[in-house]
């Protein structure tokens, strides 16, 4: 059973606060990814990490950085937080021997007042 | 760059009837094919991965159609009941970054 977990689960910040979303799994995925998604919008890609201190920009990667240290875990950080990154997360990864296929997260649901 | 676009943004049918969702995309060398369902408040779930080589993909429930002629992909929910009520998303792979192009997803609901 493919399973990505997701913490927290609900954030509440202030405008201008660091914000740090986790994401793991643990069966050795390679490849994860980050989203965000917002009505009328659909999922916007951020980042992509291919492996440990692998990672690309993905399409809307402004405002955001990630970290992969252990393959296992995968972070998005929002460095002095902003309103307009009141959005919900999703965090996805490919399982082993499959780089096509993305399995998501539950999802954090992030506001920034 | 691909771009996808998905078919009717919302769909109200009545249980019992059948409802399609339709999502177009424009690189030919696209060669996997997705379908999300999303519930209210939860995540994505893989409903079906379709292969480039294959037209007709049977579901429980669902059959998915692949015209790669027309670059169109095809949700059709046969006898829709208020469990299917929720939103749907396509995705599409194309080239060898590891993304997947989405559609903008339809809101479906299935009046009991």
């Amino acid at each position: 059973d493919m399973k990505v977990t997701q913490m927290p689960r609900y954030l509440i910040k202030r405008m201008g606060e660091n914000v740090l979303l986790e994401c793991g799994q643990d069966m050795s995925h390679e490849t994860m990814y980050w989203y965000r998604q917002d009505p009328g919008l659909g999922l916007q890609l951020i980042y992509i990490s291919y492996d440990v201190d692998s990672n690309s920009e993905g399409d809307i990667p402004k405002g955001y950085r990630v970290s992969r240290k252990k393959r296992e875990h995968f972070s998005l950080i929002l460095d002095s937080a902003k309103t307009n990154q009141t959005s919900v997360y999703f965090c996805a990864s490919n399982p082993l021997g499959d780089q096509d296929t993305q399995y998501f997260g539950p999802g954090t649901r992030l506001l920034v007042l | 760059g691909e771009q996808v676009e998905q078919r009717p943004p919302h769909l109200s049918v009545r249980e019992g009837d059948s409802a399609v969702i339709t999502c177009t995309y424009t690189d030919p060398n696209s060669y996997y094919f997705f379908w999300y369902k999303q519930e209210p408040g939860a995540s994505l779930q893989l409903l079906m991965k379709v292969f480039s080589s294959t037209e007709i993909n049977e579901g429980q429930g669902f059959t998915v159609l692949l015209n790669k002629k027309d670059k169109r992909l095809s949700l059709n929910l046969t006898a829709a009941h208020p469990g299917d009520s929720a939103a749907y998303f396509c995705a599409v792979r194309t080239g060898n970054t590891g993304k997947l192009i989405f559609g903008l997803g339809t809101t479906l609901q299935v009046q009991p």
